[in-house]
């Protein structure tokens, strides 16, 4: 079956970087671009940004651009969103999610989720 | 960017009853709206693509309509299970804009 496990929780200080993994299997990696969505503590959903894994073709949500990398790893099918300059605005449970496109769009399934928490 | 917003923010039914959320885009989006149900400390999941469309697995007592600007999700007869937060989703272009979520709770 399809599955999106991704890396475990951070802990980062303000400033630092953090790299979290979405690591695929059950289809083909190259055949569905890949999101990365963001959910702070008791608040909605933010899309982040897109990636082709094919290619490494991305776009990122403007309110990241600069501080946001999305890439692919073909060799084990695996994406990974890098956040930089963290502060404490970005304490986010942060998601990677398939997108299904047949006509239309959609996100299944989506990763477990990585909470990651900047604090000093 | 494309605003989705939906109403209610929250609210609290019973077992049985009719639900309905709904969900209006800032322009037209044609049918490019998803719907999805994210339980505590889980992932959201997907329950209706392409505005209507039923994703395999999903209760039948689920449905989404609408077009445009203007979309409603319903429940047709709420069950325990159901509590948790909805959200609607815009795939019409990026950035894929999500509603701000409605909370389902169980009387």
């Amino acid at each position: 079956q399809v599955q999106l496990v991704q890396s475990g929780a951070e802990v980062k200080k303000p400033g630092a970087s953090v790299k979290v993994s979405c690591k695929t299997s059950g289809y083909s990696f190259t055949s569905y671009y890949m999101h990365w969505v963001r959910q702070a503590p008791g608040q909605g959903l933010e899309w982040m940004g897109i990636i082709n894994p094919i290619g490494g073709g991305t776009s990122y949500a403007q309110k990241f651009q600069g501080r946001v990398t999305m890439t692919s790893d073909t060799s084990t099918s695996t994406v990974y969103m890098e956040l930089s300059s963290l502060r404490s605005e970005d304490t986010a449970v942060y998601y990677c999610a398939r997108e299904i496109r047949v006509g239309k769009n959609w996100f299944d399934p989506w990763g477990q989720g990585t909470l990651v928490t900047v604090s000093s | 960017d494309i605003q989705m917003t939906q109403s209610p923010s929250s609210l609290s039914a019973s077992v049985g009853d009719r639900v309905t959320i709904t969900c209006r885009a800032s322009q037209s989006i044609g049918s490019f709206l998803n719907w999805y149900q994210q339980k505590r400390g889980k992932a959201p999941k997907i329950l209706i693509y392409a505005a209507s469309s039923l994703q395999s697995g999903v209760p039948s007592r689920f449905s989404g309509s609408g077009s445009g600007t203007d979309f409603t999700l319903t429940i047709s007869s709420l069950q325990p299970e159901d509590f948790g937060t909805y959200y609607c989703q815009q795939s019409y272009s990026t950035p894929y804009t999500f509603g701000q979520g409605t909370k389902l709770e169980i009387k």
